[in-house]
């Protein structure tokens, strides 16, 4: 499984853009790369998941470069309610057909928004 | 999205005694499951692969006889602490994918196990 290393943490404001990024420098030709965020007492909460280029949904925008050895998760306009703790997964989804690996958490990264 | 429910969601017990958690599909089936166990400000650990009708994957240094998981079908999986201790006292957590690829997991909300 690839290893993920991200910041520790991360403070920013309200109303402002948020960049997380992700290094997986050993990131294999099966694995997709997977944002989860986590509030204090509960399970992690998917976000996105992409495995080359650019991909967004509603609440954020994944940016991965052509070498896939990093990834930027973007939350566009943070609120205080973005606080939380994110992380970058990457994994064999099993689209090759060996079946799935359960997911290995790194640290994550601790996202503080201010007022 | 697809959901997936736990339970409970906090327990205490005493120790030596056995508890046992619950993770349900409630929309999707599941042919494979996943328990996590997370210490206070730690990451998420996984502890085990659930595989309905066959038995658990453990992951190296979970006890198999400690930590019993029961996947009787595809939306149900039971993970059971026997003879609990205070170390055992943890925040554990189940995922499950709708999809057989495995792409995205949905998260149960987690149960805080305290041991005395």
């Amino acid at each position: 499984l690839a290893k993920t290393t991200q910041p520790i943490s991360m403070d920013s404001y309200e109303g402002q853009e948020v960049n997380i990024t992700c290094s997986h420098n050993n990131i294999a030709t099966n694995d997709y790369i997977t944002w989860y965020q986590q509030f204090p007492s509960q399970g992690p909460r998917f976000i996105i998941q992409g495995y080359k280029t650019k991909v967004t949904n509603e609440v954020a925008s994944l940016f991965i470069p052509a070498d896939r050895k990093s990834s930027t998760l973007s939350l566009p306009r943070v609120s205080l309610s973005d606080t939380a703790v994110y992380y970058c997964l990457v994994g064999d989804t099993g689209y090759s057909g060996g079946g799935a690996d359960g997911l290995t958490f790194g640290k994550g990264t601790h996202l503080i928004i201010q007022p | 999205g697809a959901v997936v429910s736990q339970h409970p969601s906090w327990v205490i017990c005493k120790s030596g005694t056995s508890v046992k958690i619950e993770c349900r599909s409630l929309d999707f089936q599941a042919t494979t499951m996943f328990w996590y166990r997370q210490f206070p400000k730690q990451s998420l650990m996984l502890m085990a692969t659930s595989n309905e009708g066959s038995k658990a994957t453990y992951e190296q240094g979970v006890e198999k006889d400690k930590f019993l998981i029961n996947h009787a079908s595809l939306t149900l999986s039971t993970l059971t602490v026997t003879s609990a201790h205070p170390e055992d006292s943890s925040f554990y957590i189940c995922s499950a994918s709708p999809s057989a690829t495995n792409e995205k997991l949905f998260f149960g909300s987690g149960t805080q196990l305290s041991v005395l």
